[in-house]
């Protein structure tokens, strides 16, 4: 079955300086998609950035960038630059493949609460 | 930018009677649309599938008939909780598959704001 794990439950840094959250994933597809999103205290889902499977390069938008290891099934966030606006929950979530006459689902990891320090 | 709408944000409703949560995509066609649930501090849990015109999908372990999903139009999709009791209470936030030409990749998904929903 595939699977997410994040096994920072919270993670603390200074503003300013970055930050690395991270994700592993289980898969025996060849294609799929990997994501994060932010959800603040207010509960929307927040797309931060995406990366496929058969994406060479590592996925940068802005501040965050995807540290994506594909042999070691890990597709870390790395968050530059720290701001206070930052403290909230972080998601990594995987692209299922779809089942026959299905669609793709999305199915998600724990969960890691990041919270930026001045 | 692709745009979900949810509502309502918030709903307070006594033990036994129903709620509808509705999702509109507002730009763009939402063939599929997927519900989720999340209880305080923890993850989103895939409740169902819907396709427009079509049966929803339900995952494991939830029940149907308590959770009603009507997907009647392209942009629009509801859930229903009937019958509501306290456990029911949880945060349901809808997501759609969104096209390409809205996001820039072959598979994206836009999330509604979420409904918060207290029974008592």
């Amino acid at each position: 079955a595939q699977k997410i794990t994040q096994t920072q439950p919270g993670m603390f840094v200074q503003e300013k300086e970055a930050v690395t959250l991270d994700c592993t994933y289980d898969t025996s597809d060849q294609s799929y998609g990997l994501f994060w999103y932010k959800q603040p205290s207010s509960g929307e889902m927040i797309f931060l950035i995406y990366q496929g499977s058969y994406d060479e390069q590592n996925a940068t938008e802005g501040r965050y960038s995807l540290n994506f290891q594909k042999a070691r099934k890990s597709a870390n966030l790395v968050i530059s630059a720290s701001q206070l606006g930052d403290s909230a929950m972080y998601f990594c979530a995987m692209r299922e493949a779809a089942v026959s006459g299905g669609y793709n689902k999305l199915i998600f990891g724990a969960g890691t609460r990041l919270a930026v320090h001045p | 930018g692709a745009v979900v709408s949810q509502h309502p944000s918030w709903v307070i409703c006594k033990s036994g009677t129903s709620v509808k949560i509705e999702c509109r995509s507002l730009d763009f066609q939402a063939t599929t649309m997927f519900w989720y649930r999340q209880f305080p501090k923890q993850s989103l849990m895939l409740m169902a599938t819907s396709n427009e015109g079509s049966k929803a999908t339900y995952e494991q372990g939830v029940e149907k008939d308590k959770f009603l999903i009507n997907h009647a139009s392209l942009t629009l999709s509801t859930l229903t909780v009937t019958s509501a009791h306290p456990e029911d209470s949880s945060f349901y936030i809808c997501s759609a598959r969104t096209p390409e030409g809205l996001t820039g990749f072959r598979y994206g998904y836009t999330f509604g704001s979420g409904t918060r929903l207290t029974v008592v």
